[in-house]
């Protein structure tokens, strides 16, 4: 079955202590990025990678990192999560080709505490 | 930067009743065009889309026209049932810059 796995989906963390959010996709899909999801303030983008060592930053990235080493997996680091970074994140992927659709993983909802 | 509007929620109507959710776009080059929706406790999924100027994207009963000279890709149904209760993102695709931007979502409720 085609899908996008992200990994866990709750997290409550304290503030400060790493994390990584993990995010897995079985369609041999070029493109990935993640996503925020906030009340109020729909979805945003934070970093999207085109292909495997390339990685650009979205709308949001700060407080963030990430790395595709190999073209199925794009973790999401937070070296330092502080409570403003409490939200419902989103890994997709799409093919990246023209007018594609993008497929979404379930969700994680990260409290920073 | 690119950006998209989303008429503001929540809407509530009642079964049978004509849904028109209004989104406007503003990019650079020939974006493509999407609307997806989010069940509850689940992630997006694409609900259509629209890669240039007067496609008509079409699914499960709903429809949007890309129009170019309004910059606008508005979502409409002719007779929503309860089951089409969801929140619905509308989204763009710059393909020169290869990120995406999705507007703030509205939140539909449909009573039987």
């Amino acid at each position: 079955e085609a899908q996008v796995t992200q990994n866990p989906r709750y997290l409550i963390t304290v503030t400060g202590k790493k994390l990584t959010v993990t995010c897995s996709q079985n369609m041999n899909h070029e493109y990935m990025s993640w996503y925020r999801q906030d009340p109020g303030l729909g979805l945003r983008q934070i970093y999207y990678s085109m292909n495997v060592e390339v990685t650009d930053k979205g709308d949001v990235p700060e407080g963030y990192k990430v790395s595709r080493k190999e073209k199925r997996n794009f973790p999401l680091i937070l070296e330092s999560p502080s409570p403003n970074q409490t939200s419902l994140y989103f890994c997709a992927s799409s093919t990246g080709t023209f007018g594609t659709e993008a497929f979404f993983g379930q969700g994680t909802r990260l409290t920073v505490v | 930067g690119d950006s998209v509007t989303q008429m503001e929620g929540p809407v509530t109507l009642s079964e049978e009743a004509f849904l028109t959710i209004n989104c406007t776009y503003t990019a650079t080059g020939y974006p493509s065009l999407f609307w997806y929706v989010q069940y509850p406790g689940e992630g997006l999924q694409l609900l259509l889309k629209a890669t240039k100027a007067d496609d008509k994207g079409s699914n499960k009963g709903f429809e949007a026209t890309y129009r170019k000279e309004t910059t606008s890709f508005h979502l409409e149904k002719g007779s929503v049932q309860v089951s089409d209760s969801a929140v619905y993102f509308c989204a763009l695709v710059n393909t020169n810059a290869g990120k995406s931007t999705f507007g703030d979502g509205t939140t539909l409720t449909v009573k039987p």
